[in-house]
C-alpha cells in the first residue's frame, strides 16, 4: 500500500552543524506534507509544512524541500542545537489537512 | 499557546476490560482525531471526528473502538474489550479548519 518512509533511523551531529533529515513518500496523490518533532514522552509537535504546489518553504532555522519528481521530502535544520534532539517524523496527506500518514521517524542526536 | 490535554497520562488495564481515554481539544477547534503509536513504530491514524460524527476511520478502528464528544469540551476514545495488541501511546489531536494539527501529550495504555 501507499506509505511514507524515512531513509535514516538515527542522525548524530555536533552542535552548530546543519542537519538534513530525509523522507520518501510513495503516494503520488499526496498534496500536503508536514514535519513533526517528537520529544520523549510528548506528542508530535508541528515544525513546518509544505503544499505540493511549492518546492521549498522556510521557517525559523528550518527549511523543507519537496521534490515531487522523485517523491522526496527533506527537513534542514540550521545551526543545530542540543534542544533539537528528538525524533522527527514526516507525514503526508492527500486530502488537505485531514488524515495524516506518518513515516517511521528519524532520531536526531545533537552533541554539545 | 493553547494545548490539547489528555487524561490519564498512563492507564494500565487487564485484557478484556473497557477503557476510556479522555481528551480536551483546543476550545475553538472543529476537527478532532485519535492516533496511536505502538512503541518504536510510527504514528497511526485511528479516527477523525467532525460535526458530531465520524468522518473517517482506519482499519484499526474496528467495532471495539468508539468515540464520543459528550459535551462541548471533551472528546473520548473507548475501547470496549482491550486486547494485548492495543497497548500503545494514544494521541488526541485537533485543528480549527485547514490549519495545523495540534497533538496532546498522549495516554500510554498498557494492557496486561
Amino acid at each position: 500500500g501507499e506509505s511514507v518512509g524515512l531513509h535514516l533511523p538515527t542522525l548524530s551531529v555536533q552542535e552548530g552543524d546543519n542537519s538534513i533529515i530525509n523522507c520518501a513518500y510513495s503516494n503520488s496523490a499526496s498534496d500536503y506534507f508536514i514535519w513533526y518533532k517528537q520529544e520523549s514522552g510528548k506528542g508530535p509537535q508541528f515544525i513546518i509544512d509544505i503544499r505540493s504546489n511549492m518546492d521549498k518553504r522556510q521557517g525559523q532555522r528550518v527549511t523543507v524541500l519537496l521534490n515531487k519528481t522523485v517523491k522526496h521530502l527533506s527537513l534542514q535544520i540550521a545551526a543545530t542545537q542540543p534542544g533539537d534532539s528528538a525524533v522527527y517524523f514526516c507525514a503526508e496527506s492527500h486530502s488537505g489537512y485531514s488524515t495524516l500518514t506518518f513515516g517511521k521517524g528519524t532520531m536526531l542526536l545533537v552533541s554539545p | 499557546e493553547p494545548e490539547v490535554t489528555q487524561t490519564p497520562s498512563h492507564q494500565v488495564t487487564q485484557m478484556g476490560q473497557e477503557v476510556i481515554l479522555r481528551c480536551v481539544p483546543i476550545s475553538n477547534h472543529l476537527y478532532f482525531y485519535w492516533y496511536r503509536q505502538i512503541l518504536g513504530q510510527k504514528v497511526e491514524f485511528l479516527v477523525s471526528f467532525y460535526n458530531n460524527e465520524i468522518s473517517e476511520k482506519s482499519e484499526i478502528f474496528d467495532d471495539q473502538f468508539s468515540v464520543e464528544r459528550p459535551d462541548g469540551s471533551n472528546f473520548t476514545l473507548k475501547i470496549r474489550s482491550t486486547k494485548l495488541e492495543d497497548s500503545a501511546m494514544y494521541f488526541c489531536a485537533s485543528e480549527r479548519a485547514n490549519e495545523k494539527l495540534f497533538f496532546g501529550s498522549g495516554t500510554q495504555l498498557s494492557v496486561l
